[in-house]
């Protein structure tokens, strides 16, 4: 039972757009800079989103990230097959003094 | 551009110690812009984060695993370790060497992860 809650899957076309959403509390994800990664099948997760909402250089901004309150959502526009990976969310947790992850979502690329 | 690789045994027995080092290229840990963390995956299962060390040797880590964790920084070799003590089956994951800027959080660079099976 992971402390942040990620939906376990989506899907939609290629071209289409897809939304993520990431759930917490006022002791993590409110207060906290939530940051996002990709884990391409057999590979180590990279770096997508930090400060919720800024890409690292190299990252197309087909690949966007917002925040309100206790929630945070990773968008994708412009679906491409190669996007098909599991996605996290992470940030700190005050309560429970440790960074956190959420279960991760998985993307399909229909 | 910096580089992690963790090394260590593949396969520990239950109750024994796994010890993984992470050789840092292109960078270095001393930098105090940064901090040094494991992170560990279960097979098909979720992120966790183990712990960190600063360039000053401060640690971090998560309570659940608090009793069982050590991180240490060797700034001679640019290296920094993971120790984690009498492991059970429930410890089998791939564990991954991260670097966090910490201004943003950011676990910006991570190395290719090494799978550890507790097995006798």
């Amino acid at each position: 039972q992971s402390v942040l809650t990620q939906p376990p899957s989506v899907s939609a076309a290629p071209g289409q757009m897809v939304t993520i959403s990431c759930s917490g509390s006022n002791s993590n994800v409110e207060n906290y800079y939530v940051s996002w990664y990709q884990q391409l099948p057999g590979t180590a997760p990279k770096l997508l989103i930090y400060e919720n909402n800024r890409r690292p250089s190299g990252i197309p901004d087909r690949f966007s990230g917002s925040k309100s309150g206790t929630s945070a959502t990773l968008g994708i526009t412009g679906l491409q097959t190669g996007d098909e990976a599991d996605y996290y969310c992470g940030t700190w947790d005050s309560s429970l003094t440790a960074k956190v992850f959420g279960g991760g979502t998985k993307l399909t690329v229909l | 551009q910096v580089q992690l690789q963790e090394s260590g045994p593949g396969l520990v027995k239950p109750s024994e110690t796994l010890s993984l080092t992470c050789s840092v290229s292109g960078g270095s840990v001393n930098s105090g812009s940064y901090s040094w963390n494991w992170i560990r995956q279960p097979p098909g299962r979720a992120l966790e984060w183990i712990g960190n060390i600063d360039s000053r040797g401060s640690t971090n880590y998560n309570p659940s695993l608090k009793s069982r964790v050590t991180i240490s920084l060797d700034t001679s070799k640019n290296q920094f370790s993971l120790r984690l003590s009498s492991v059970i089956a429930a410890d089998t994951a791939v564990y991954y060497c991260v670097r966090e800027t910490i201004l943003n959080s950011a676990m910006s660079k991570w190395g290719q992860g090494t799978l550890v099976t507790v097995s006798s």
